[in-house]
């Protein structure tokens, strides 16, 4: 099973840009990074996905260097709703060749005023 | 768009009874369906999934059941309940077509045991 890394917690400040980083050292040469968001009490919402060097969407961007072991989550600018546990996973195969997502305890976001 | 609906938000049971929770996916055909379980504090554990109607998966063995009678609806189950059975429920969509499709989750339901 491929797992991951991250740092239990992390703090910011409203305005600055948020790195976070993964290790996935056992990543599958097919699996895809993914991150996701998540509020106290609500599901996880997915953020980004990427395979390999850079993906950039309207909420972060998504850095993957050339052997794929880690990856890391920019966040661009951060404010107080920011706050929240984010997950990075990577994919794996449940029988029959469908998505799995392992889940480990994420990285817990505060952004200060 | 595609939407994720679970019910109910919050449910306080005593052990012992049974348990029905259900999750509607609109917007999409023949997706696969999960259902996840999240400690306080801790990340979420797969307990079933399903490729089609009828067609169950169990990742973690539990008292725990589901069915998926209809494409699009899928319902966790138990005939009683025990203390352990407490915690976030979450049901979650993909596309279907394989793998690396992003999983999309409902709100959840709170499950308190008594």
């Amino acid at each position: 099973l491929a797992k991951t890394t991250q740092p239990i917690s992390m703090d910011s400040y409203e305005g600055q840009e948020v790195n976070i980083t993964c290790s996935h050292n056992n990543i599958a040469t097919n699996d895809y990074i993914t991150w996701y968001q998540q509020f106290p009490s609500q599901g996880p919402r997915f953020i980004i996905q990427g395979y390999k060097t850079k993906v950039t969407n309207e909420v972060a961007s998504l850095f993957i260097p050339a052997d794929r072991k880690s990856s890391t989550l920019s966040l661009p600018r951060v404010s107080l709703s920011d706050t929240a546990v984010y997950y990075c996973l990577v994919g794996d195969r449940l029988s029959g060749g469908y998505n799995k997502l392992i889940f480990g305890a994420g990285t817990r976001l505060a952004v200060h005023p | 768009s595609q939407t994720i609906h679970q019910w109910p938000a919050t449910l306080v049971q005593p052990v012992g009874s049974p348990l029905s929770l259900e999750c509607t996916v609109e917007g999409t055909s023949n997706p696969n369906l999960y259902w996840y379980r999240q400690a306080a504090g801790r990340g979420l554990q797969l307990l079933f999934y399903s490729v089609g109607i009828g067609q169950i998966s169990s990742e973690v063995p539990q008292n725990l059941s589901a069915s998926r009678p209809q494409d699009r609806q899928f319902i966790l189950s138990s005939k009683k309940l025990l203390l352990s059975d407490s915690g976030f429920y979450l049901c979650a969509w993909s596309a279907a077509g394989g793998v690396n499709q992003p999983q999309h989750f409902g709100d959840g339901t709170r499950l308190s045991i008594l």
